[in-house]
């Protein structure tokens, strides 16, 4: 089993649309959780931590389910400029604290 | 606002070749660490540094070496070049543990071909 598994998509939606990616891991002693964008041929970029409580920035939502090990992201009002991949990121905390384990990312794209 | 760079940004190696890929920043940051992206898989830590002087080992190391003589550089050297190294690499920093802020300051990525 992976360590932190999502669904590749690709996810092909009209703008204005919801969408909702869901992020599942397997150690659960994981102290943190996280959302990163990755714009095609470029490099991840924070887009979001995820707090246990639930927490919403603008049209981006994140859940996460300790118990269940599962995280998710909604995104709200879909924008042509929300197609990138998302990568859900872990981090597991085994090498000094400070072990991220990346999902291989979930596709997007917002079509007019 | 340079952040983060990386340099090859592209490269091509023979199989057996040897290269360094330089990594630099200049946020003052303390850890710094390799990763390598693969298609269909998420990024994979290669090595990673807490300050200068000290490095250690993340989930895949063989076949790579890296040093950190300052603050600001994190090589990255390939010896004996195989092409299972065939990748994407990139460079990243963060000031101190990202255990609750999560954030990553990473290179452009440098696109390696070992053919």
């Amino acid at each position: 089993r992976k360590e932190v598994e999502q669904d590749p998509g690709p996810f092909n939606v009209p703008e204005g649309a919801t969408v909702a990616f869901n992020c599942t891991y397997s150690n659960s002693a994981s102290q943190s959780f996280f959302w990163y964008r990755q714009d095609c041929r470029k490099e991840p970029k924070l887009l979001m931590s995820v707090y246990s409580s639930g927490n919403e920035d603008g049209r981006f939502t994140a859940q996460l389910n300790r118990a269940s090990q599962y995280i998710s992201l909604l995104i709200r009002d879909s924008k042509l400029s929300d197609s990138a991949t998302y990568l859900c990121v872990v981090n597991i905390g085994l090498y000094n604290n400070n072990d991220m384990r990346f999902g291989a990312g979930t596709r997007l794209t917002v079509k007019p | 606002n340079a952040g983060v760079t990386q340099t090859p940004k592209f490269r091509i190696l023979k199989i057996g070749q040897s290269m360094t890929l330089q990594c630099t920043q200049d946020m003052n940051h303390n850890y710094m660490y390799w990763y390598r992206q693969d298609p269909g898989m998420g990024l994979k830590l290669i090595y990673y540094s807490v300050g200068a002087g000290i490095t250690d080992k993340g989930e895949v190391p063989n076949g790579y070496n890296v040093s950190r003589s300052t603050t600001e550089d994190f090589p990255l050297r390939l010896e004996l070049a195989a092409p299972s190294q065939t990748s994407v690499y990139f460079c990243a920093s963060s000031y101190a543990r990202v255990t609750h802020t999560g954030e990553l300051f990473f290179g452009e990525g440098s696109r390696l071909t070992v053919l």
